[in-house]
């Protein structure tokens, strides 16, 4: 069946860096964009970043852009956030989330998300 | 940027009941709009695609409607595992949520 495991997570001081990674299995990894999308605690769904199959178009949130790289290894079947220069308005739970077709398309498969706290 | 408003931000609701909740874009989406329930501590699934498509396994009693900037999700009879966190997202460019409907029991 298919399964999205996010990992990475935990507590980072402000201003520095964390990577996360999205474990994908079940599907042909390398042929479906993936999207990051994060939930501050107690908020609403915030979209992060998307990246294409092949790892060519990358998109990002204006709050993130700058900041954070997506990446993907499809010989790993992995996904990747790197996050720097980190600020306590990013500590949420972030969710990677598989998107359901080529273009213009919602998410249909979502990992259980990992929690990112930013304190000093 | 395009905005997406939902209305209410809570409805109360009891077993039985027909709800609808709205969601408007800032401009318009074509048809480009989905809808997700979401129980507390668990991710997002997936119930509307492209504003009134629904998922696979996912049950009748939910629909969905509209096109352009106003969409609704309608639940025909609310069961006691519908009572959840329920978010638009359109898709027309990028990707932005509303900021969600928790529907509680009366």
């Amino acid at each position: 069946q298919v399964q999205l495991v996010e990992s990475g997570g935990g507590v980072v001081q402000p201003g520095r860096s964390l990577r996360l990674s999205c474990a994908v299995s079940g599907f042909t990894f390398s042929t479906y964009a993936i999207h990051w999308v994060r939930q501050a605690p107690g908020k609403g769904l915030e979209w992060v970043s998307v990246i294409s199959y092949d790892g060519m178009n990358k998109y990002y949130a204006d709050s993130v852009k700058g900041r954070f790289t997506i990446s993907r290894d499809n010989s790993k079947n992995t996904l990747y956030l790197q996050m720097n220069s980190l600020r306590p308005e990013d500590a949420a739970v972030y969710y990677c989330a598989r998107a359901k077709g080529s273009y213009r398309t919602s998410f249909d498969y979502w990992g259980q998300g990992t929690l990112i706290t930013v304190s000093s | 940027d395009i905005q997406m408003t939902q209305s209410p931000s809570t409805l109360s609701a009891s077993v039985g009941d027909r709800v609808t909740i709205t969601c408007r874009a800032s401009q318009s989406i074509s048809d480009w709009l989905a809808w997700y329930q979401q129980k507390p501590g668990k991710a997002p699934n997936l119930l509307i695609y492209k504003a009134s498509t629904l998922e696979t396994g996912v049950p009748s009693r939910f629909s969905g409607s509209g096109s352009g900037t106003e969409f609704t999700l309608t639940i025909s009879s609310l069961q006691p595992d519908d009572f959840a966190t329920y978010y638009c997202q359109q898709y027309n460019s990028l990707y932005t949520f509303g900021q969600g409907t928790k529907l509680e029991i009366k």
